[in-house]
């Protein structure tokens, strides 16, 4: 089985700053890594994944990820944050042989003008 | 665009009725779909596995006679909640497993339900 803790629950963070979301996991097999967001009274939206190869990742909307396998972490960052960043985002992870998905609390990130 | 679609995307309905939720894979057949629960600022609570044309796999302490999962095509499953009571009320989230292993899942947009 596999588990997520996202370290940070809020994080507020002004227009145009930079900011990372922590996540740490925990398997005792080799994993995928995922990162969602999710807008108000919506469902999930792939952000960027992990798989194999290159552990930097860059997916959707200038969001990137580093999978950081001695640590455990797959930190997710963006250089610079817009207003409609303001979301709630999921760090999950997966078996490589497994379908389920174990997701982290979430972090909400609140992005001020 | 979409390739996931759930409807309906709210429902307000009286106490000790019955509602259904759709959820639909619109890119490609889907063997495997997923139902979660999420809980206002929580995270997703896995309640099931649909597997199409077999009987759902239940997460522990979730009640399989409470919500009802019917996968009975590869691109479309149902969560219906029987005799609904305020305690129910929740967003709930349906999923579908990418066509290769290590694809991702897809997401619907949830339907929030609200028992009065």
């Amino acid at each position: 089985a596999q588990s997520v803790t996202q370290l940070d629950s809020q994080v507020p963070v002004f227009e145009e700053a930079p900011v990372e979301l922590r996540c740490n996991y925990s398997s005792s097999v080799s994993v995928y890594l995922f990162w969602y967001v999710q807008y108000p009274n919506q469902g999930l939206q792939l952000l960027l994944k992990y798989l194999s190869g290159s552990t930097l990742v860059k997916g959707i909307n200038g969001f990137e990820a580093e999978f950081n396998k001695s640590q455990t972490s797959f930190h997710l960052r963006k250089p610079s944050v817009h207003i409609s960043d303001t979301a709630e985002y999921f760090c999950a992870v997966r078996g490589i042989n497994d379908y389920k998905l174990s997701f982290g609390a979430g972090t909400t990130v609140t992005v001020r003008a | 665009g979409a390739v996931v679609s759930q409807h309906p995307s709210r429902v307000i309905c009286k106490s000790g009725t019955s509602v259904k939720i759709e959820c639909r894979s619109l890119d490609f057949q889907a063997t495997t779909m997923f139902w979660y629960r999420q809980f206002p600022k929580k995270s997703l609570m896995l309640m099931a596995t649909s597997n199409e044309g077999s009987k759902a796999t239940y997460e522990q302490g979730v009640e399989k006679d409470k919500f009802l999962i019917n996968h009975a095509s590869l691109t479309l499953s149902t969560l219906t909640v029987t005799s609904a009571h305020p305690e129910d009320s929740s967003f709930y989230i349906c999923s579908v497993l990418g066509q290769n292993s290590n694809q991702p899942q897809h997401f619907g947009d949830g339907t929030r339900l609200s028992i009065l």
